[in-house]
């Protein structure tokens, strides 16, 4: 596609549930880069891949977070057992390389824990 | 640690001019970017400054101070469609690679 898409757009689910977010990234981009954004605030960032490796996870708040990249491509990102303060939206932005100038975004994919 | 300030909310008049301002504080810097963000949507990009002065974009400047860690994206002529969130975002390099760190992001309401 044109852009960076992600799905699904919207994600309710019930607080212990398990939930898995993907990100289609710009074909060729090879950074890739996930974010989390709460209601009135700036993107904070999550974590960033590099080809299939994540080169910095240094954002993501816990143990309950994990992502993967395996082909270099499309990414998920994982939440295993959701609370209620993980409801956010999720943004994924793509790059052409890690220097890259221009990070472009996704639509993001809104999660909502019940 | 790093630290990027810019005001909450502002109100413009169509047709006016309007200034968000953006200080920062970070360890290392490689750019300030800009970027718009609509209700409900994907920030997009605006404008990226790494080195000092002014950058003109058709009705949107941005504008860079390294030594005072400021800067400020100028929007003319404005229209009805330009009330959005206007993020100030810093790349610094972490570890080989350059992270961007956001700004809360300011509310710009344009009325008629």
């Amino acid at each position: 596609g044109a852009g960076v898409s992600q799905t699904p757009s919207n994600k309710v689910t019930e607080k212990g549930k398990y939930v898995e977010l993907r990100c289609d990234p710009i074909s060729g981009h090879t950074a890739l880069y996930w974010y989390r954004q709460s209601l009135g605030q700036g993107p904070e960032f999550l974590i960033y891949f590099q080809g299939t490796g994540a080169a910095d996870d240094s954002g993501l708040p816990n143990d309950r977070f994990f992502a993967v990249r395996p082909e270099g491509s499309v990414s998920t990102l994982k939440i295993q057992r959701t609370e209620r303060g993980d409801s956010a939206v999720y943004l994924c932005a793509s790059s052409f390389n890690s220097m890259g100038n221009e990070q472009f975004f996704g639509p993001g994919t809104r999660l909502t824990v019940l | 640690g790093q630290n990027i300030d810019q005001p909450t909310e502002m109100t413009a008049t169509e047709g006016a001019i309007v200034q968000i301002n953006c200080t920062y504080q970070t360890s290392g810097f490689n750019g300030l970017f800009w970027y718009q963000q609509h209700a409900g949507e994907a920030p997009t990009f605006l404008s990226y400054n790494v080195l000092d002065g002014l950058e003109e974009k058709g009705r949107f400047s941005s504008f860079l101070s390294r030594s005072k860690g400021y800067s400020y994206l100028l929007l003319k002529e404005l229209q009805m469609k330009d009330s959005a969130s206007y993020l100030c975002a810093v790349r610094a390099p972490s570890g080989g690679y350059n992270k961007l760190i956001f700004g809360a992001g300011t509310r710009l309401a344009v009325h008629p």
